[in-house]
């Protein structure tokens, strides 16, 4: 799989927007661009995923560069549920079976 | 709630013990996943059962021993460890093993070995 760079951290004041950066600039054309996060004392869960355009949940927003070599992630109002370490994984979609790998991402820490 | 649970949530044991993870999806996946993660290591895929085969087991010590007998359950059984294997280990579960799968994990079960 193709590798990831992250931050290993950042911090943000509750209520205001956070925009998490990921790397990938060995990103091949199969490869998809997934974001889980772990909250404390729990697994990780799936924030959104996507290949080329900029996708919205009611998560988060994905946002991919035009050359997909970087990606941001971006919380549009930070909340102290937010603060968790947030995983940026590629997926090649080239090959049937493509577990998912995961990084040390980047722990987000959330101030009132 | 992720319909993935996982008991049982602490185990502590002797490297001469026995023992084993349960773990359980109520989602109608067909593919189950076990993962650890150490202290300050990122987590490590351990093993993949897709339509309860296992089709990824990434050079795991045979003191691991996964078994799936269904779609919704996963065990990992566990003999002679070490104690550089306590960690917190997670279930997870998907539709297929594709790369657009969203698993979902449990809250893992935290072991220690004594």
């Amino acid at each position: 799989d193709a590798k990831t760079t992250q931050p290993n951290s950042m911090e943000s004041n509750e209520e205001e927007p956070v925009h998490l950066p990921c790397n990938h600039s060995t990103i091949s054309g199969t490869d998809y661009i997934h974001w889980y996060r772990q909250l404390p004392s729990q697994g990780p869960e799936y924030v959104i995923h996507g290949l080329t355009s900029n996708v919205n949940n009611r998560m988060a927003s994905l946002a991919i560069a035009e050359d997909r070599k970087s990606s941001t992630l971006i919380l549009h109002r930070a909340t102290l549920r937010d603060a968790a370490v947030y995983y940026c994984i590629l997926r090649d979609s080239g090959s049937g079976n493509t577990p998912l790998v995961f990084g040390k991402g980047t722990r987000l820490s959330v101030i009132a | 709630e992720t319909g993935v649970t996982q008991t049982p949530r602490h185990l502590v044991m002797g490297m001469t013990n026995k023992k084993s993870l349960k773990c359980e999806q109520h989602l109608g996946h067909n593919a189950m996943y076990w993962y650890k993660q150490s202290a300050k290591k990122p987590l490590e895929l351990m093993f993949v059962y897709s339509l309860e085969e296992r089709v990824e087991n990434n050079s795991v010590p045979s003191r691991f021993s996964p078994e799936c007998p269904n779609s919704s359950h996963l065990f990992l059984h566990l003999h002679t460890l070490q104690p550089e294997d306590s960690a917190l280990y997670l279930c997870a579960s998907s539709q297929g093993v594709q790369n657009t799968g969203e698993l979902f994990f449990g809250e893992g079960s935290r072991l220690t070995v004594l």
